[in-house]
């Protein structure tokens, strides 16, 4: 079946340093990729829908210059925590729908396994 | 405003016996509605999907209803395996575009932590 990989699994970084996050898709193509932040013990939230070439759309209160999305190719989307703080802690999820399966609304998508980010 | 609740942080149930989790939505443009189960430093993974136009899907051990008129749907797992050990997301889409979390991405619940006893 389709499968993302989401990279680094787990990062601690230093407070005002920025952090990547890849997500791939490993073998199908996604012009649209989704990016989620999960709390301890609350929903995943959307952040932004990466796409393909163009520009990201960030879901309200996610600051565009704080979250930077790249989605350079069909298979890959990177989001980079900027000048990370303590507060930026959280588990970061990336989704994808298998295009080549259809792309509407109610194909399921498919989720790395996450990114633990911890802030000093 | 949580637009998909999942009341029950935590089930536990006992090996064999039926396990139903609960999922109540608010926002009426929602028209599909997805199961999603989680294990620990995993991502998500798709169990189950039912649209409004119909009330129940199966799929072996695993049923979904779904009440429009009441907004709730639930997520019945019969008979439950110590393998379905996990937390459990209730998530909703929507066909329009535009619509938070709908087909731009997923609007999840907080999820049900399920514990199944041997």
């Amino acid at each position: 079946g389709a499968v993302v990989s989401q990279h680094p699994s787990w990062v601690i970084c230093k407070s005002g340093t920025s952090v990547k996050i890849e997500c791939r898709s490993l073998d199908f193509q996604a012009t649209t990729m989704f990016w989620y932040r999960q709390f301890p013990k609350q929903s995943l939230m959307l952040m932004a829908t990466s796409n393909e070439g163009s520009k990201a759309t960030y879901e309200q209160g996610v600051e565009k210059d704080k979250f930077l999305i790249n989605h350079a190719s069909l298979t890959l989307s990177t989001l980079t925590v900027t000048s990370a703080h303590p507060e930026d802690s959280s588990f970061y999820i990336c989704s994808a729908r298998d295009e080549g399966a259809g792309s509407s609304y109610n194909s399921p998508l498919h989720f790395g396994n996450g990114t633990r980010l911890t802030v000093t | 405003d949580q637009q998909v609740k999942q009341n029950s942080p935590s089930l536990s149930v006992q090996e064999g016996r039926i396990s139903i989790l609960n999922c109540d939505y608010t926002n009426s443009m929602f028209d599909y509605f997805l199961w999603y189960k989680k294990y620990p430093a995993e991502g998500p993974t798709f169990l189950i999907s039912i649209s409004s136009i119909k009330d129940k899907n199966e799929d072996g051990r695993f049923t979904v209803f779904l009440n429009k008129s009441a907004k709730h749907l639930s997520l019945h797992i019969v008979p439950s395996q110590p393998g379905d050990s996990a937390v459990y997301f209730c998530a909703a889409s929507a066909s329009l575009i535009g619509v938070r979390g709908g087909a731009d991405g997923l609007t999840f619940g907080k999820g049900t932590h399920l514990i199944i006893q041997p």
